[in-house]
């Protein structure tokens, strides 16, 4: 079983069009991220968010919104895409750093938006 | 605040060669330090990883220390193999306050026959 996974994996689509991305994870973590990964390869944290707080970066446009149905679930919702929002978006997760954990992420394999 | 710089890339060597990917850190407290590998058309995944000062990660012949007197986590590797061309992300993680790791640039390895 795929510990992250996130569907779609190819998402085309038109300027101004809203999208949704999901993520889920089954390895009872409780923390999840969406990063950004524009084509040099910078990875950009957009939210954290776990079952006390969500966290979100202050540059990131508020057409994005993250949506967490339950523990294992964050998905990503965007709003009237643009040009610029093509990237690949990763989806991870964590255990809490607090409770004694190293803290390493688990990743997913990526989607990839192209915005036409 | 925290801050991960790994040196720019790309870097490319040939089969066997010996490798060297810097990475040094600014932060506060005793944070655990981390390399992740990003494959063509995947996902990061956790490559080794260092949790206090004079630690070695080691996987897959790839070598890291926790040097808290010079800040730093170079990775290494003795001998590099076409199979390691990736992009390798040097990243830090606080023991208290915020849980959101802190990455690196990355830097890409490209590895010819």
């Amino acid at each position: 079983d795929t510990a992250v996974s996130q569907t779609p994996k190819y998402l085309v689509t038109q300027m101004g069009n809203d999208k949704s991305i999901k993520c889920e994870q089954n390895l009872g973590h409780d923390t999840m991220y969406w990063y950004k990964q524009d084509s040099k390869k910078f990875l950009k944290i957009m939210f954290s968010y776990n079952n006390k707080e969500l966290i979100i970066n202050e540059t990131v446009p508020n057409r994005f919104s993250p949506k967490s149905p339950d523990k294992a679930h964050l998905n990503l919702h965007i709003n009237s895409l643009e040009l610029g929002d093509s990237a690949v978006y990763f989806c991870a997760s964590s255990q809490d750093r607090k409770t004694g954990n190293t803290g390493e992420l688990f990743f997913g394999e990526g989607s990839r938006l192209t915005v036409l | 605040g925290d801050s991960v710089t790994q040196m720019e890339g790309p870097v490319t060597l040939s089969e066997e060669a010996f490798l060297t990917i810097n990475c040094t850190y600014t932060a506060t407290g005793y944070p655990s330090l981390f390399w992740y590998v990003q494959y063509p058309g995947e996902g990061l995944q956790l490559l080794l990883k260092a949790t206090k000062a004079d630690d070695k990660g080691s996987n897959k012949g790839f070598e890291a220390t926790y040097r808290k007197e010079t800040t730093s986590f170079h990775l290494e590797k003795g001998s590099v193999q076409v199979s390691d061309s990736a992009v390798y992300f040097c990243a830090l993680r606080k023991s208290g306050g915020s849980y959101i790791p802190t990455f690196g640039r990355g830097t890409s390895l490209i590895v010819h026959p």
